[in-house]
């Protein structure tokens, strides 16, 4: 079954702090695709980035930086020295790539960050 | 480039009601999702399209919800009645990849908000 947990619901942390994100999934599929999305409170959900389940390598943009790990089907999401701007809901989302797989996104429940000054 | 875009962006109405959403996805794009975020949740997908043809609706509640997408551009959602428990934010989201694209990025609009008294 395909499901995303992020266990955090709210975190809450003074400007210029470190802060990761925890997203595990679940799946049987071994070619699939993860995800992270930011939903500000606009509402409108803004790509961050996409990882293929044959690429463990470690990626960073910026202040942002993922940590893929499939030995504990895990997706991490950090975020070096927060800022006010980063203040919005994260999610973390699944798709699996088999056959007759329509692409659809399973999401987690999202976590909620606040970065107060 | 013009993004997703949504209307009405706020809409209240009472039970057994009728509403519908109207979206217009990036010019090109073939795939076409409607989700369903009921607050503190990830979004849920209801329905997709792949040009003007229906490729997932497993969880669309065709008792009451229907969607279409003439002439494979712009789409709507309608729910008739609507129930309490409809209200949430219904995205849409467009992306250029053919349906079983897993990879493929997938773009949001900013939402409709329904409220339902």
């Amino acid at each position: 079954a395909q499901k995303v947990t992020q266990a955090q619901t709210e975190i809450s942390v003074v400007e210029k702090e470190d802060v990761t994100l925890d997203c595990v999934y679940e799946t049987r599929d071994t070619t699939y695709y993860l995800f992270w999305y930011k939903q500000p409170p606009s509402g409108e959900l803004v790509f961050l980035i996409r990882r293929n389940s044959f690429d463990e390598q470690n990626e960073i943009s910026g202040r942002y930086s993922w940590n893929f790990q499939k030995s504990t089907s895990s997706f991490n999401f950090t975020i070096t020295a927060s800022q006010v701007v980063d203040s919005a809901v994260y999610f973390c989302a699944l798709s699996e790539a088999t056959s007759g797989n329509t692409g659809k996104l399973i999401f987690g429940q999202g976590t909620t960050l606040q970065v107060k000054p | 480039e013009a993004g997703v875009a949504q209307s009405p962006r706020y809409k209240i109405i009472e039970k057994r009601q009728s509403v519908a959403f109207w979206c217009n996805p990036i010019s090109g794009h073939a795939t076409l999702y409607w989700y369903q975020q009921i607050l503190g949740q990830g979004p849920k997908l209801l329905i997709q399209f792949q040009n003007n043809g229906v490729v997932d609706d497993s969880q669309l509640p065709k008792d009451r919800f229907s969607a279409e997408r003439l002439k494979g551009v712009d789409s709507t959602l309608k729910i008739q009645p609507a129930k309490l428990e409809d209200s949430a934010v219904y995205l849409c989201a467009s992306s250029p990849g053919l349906a079983g694209l897993s990879r493929s990025e997938q773009f949001f609009g900013p939402g409709t908000r329904l409220t339902v008294l």
